[in-house]
């Protein structure tokens, strides 16, 4: 069975430019959670969808956006980077049941952004 | 802003011996969830435990949790220079929101 997949692996983006990262789940995984990890912050939660819904959002700008496709699929997006911005960014899935409630969360390799 | 703390923050042994880390933090959860990162790559998944559990285990892998005093502990029985790893405790408060422990950085000498 194939882990998270994220793409790309590495990016280097100039402050002002916007940038587009992807995650493809486990299959059958239908919740999507991101986080940013930086040496000062640590592992810091961005926001979680579940079935193109987003159910659960960390306190980051508004700058920082995501959305779930149809096949679980995700995307996230952050508009106007800044230096601080400079990030690994890390995917994770997980299976849910019927009450919403999710188990392991699985984690993709990351991708990671340089702002210059 | 982190909910969980970790200590030690480093823990160097040799090979063979055990290694113990522990976890505290602030709020109820839902589960805890221990993960092991090497060098800045993605996060493995080692194991999780439920709040309504007291102990699990996991081949080389025991956690322990105590929901009265919030805590958490993980212990690597004979440890192996391939343990070499940060490990991070995170509780799931509720919709796959995983919120992380400062991490404990592993050495393992051969």
């Amino acid at each position: 069975k194939a882990g998270v997949t994220q793409t790309p692996r590495y990016l280097i983006k100039t402050r002002g430019q916007q940038v587009t990262l992807s995650c493809s789940p486990i299959s059958g995984h239908r919740s999507v959670s991101w986080y940013q990890q930086t040496p000062g912050q640590g592992l810091q939660f961005l926001f979680e969808y579940f079935s193109e819904t987003q159910r659960n959002k960390g306190n980051f700008p508004g700058r920082f956006s995501g959305r779930q496709f149809s096949n679980s699929r995700s995307e996230m997006n952050v508009s106007t980077l800044e230096l601080g911005d400079s990030a690994l960014y890390l995917c994770a899935s997980s299976l849910v049941d019927q009450f919403g409630v999710g188990t392991e969360a699985f984690f993709g390799q990351g991708t990671r952004l340089t702002v210059v | 802003s982190q909910q969980g703390e970790e200590d030690p923050q480093a823990l160097s042994i040799q090979e063979g011996e055990n290694a113990t880390m522990n976890c505290s933090y602030k709020t109820s959860i839902n589960n805890l969830q221990w993960y092991r990162q090497n060098s800045g790559r993605g996060l493995v998944h080692l194991i999780l435990i439920r709040s309504n559990e007291r102990e699990k285990h996991s081949g080389r892998l025991r956690v322990t949790l105590d929901t009265s005093k919030k805590s958490s502990s993980l212990l690597i029985t004979a440890s192996r220079a391939a343990d070499t790893a940060s490990y991070f405790c995170a509780t799931d408060t509720g919709f796959q929101k995983l919120v992380f422990g400062t991490g404990t950085r592993l050495l393992v000498s051969p």
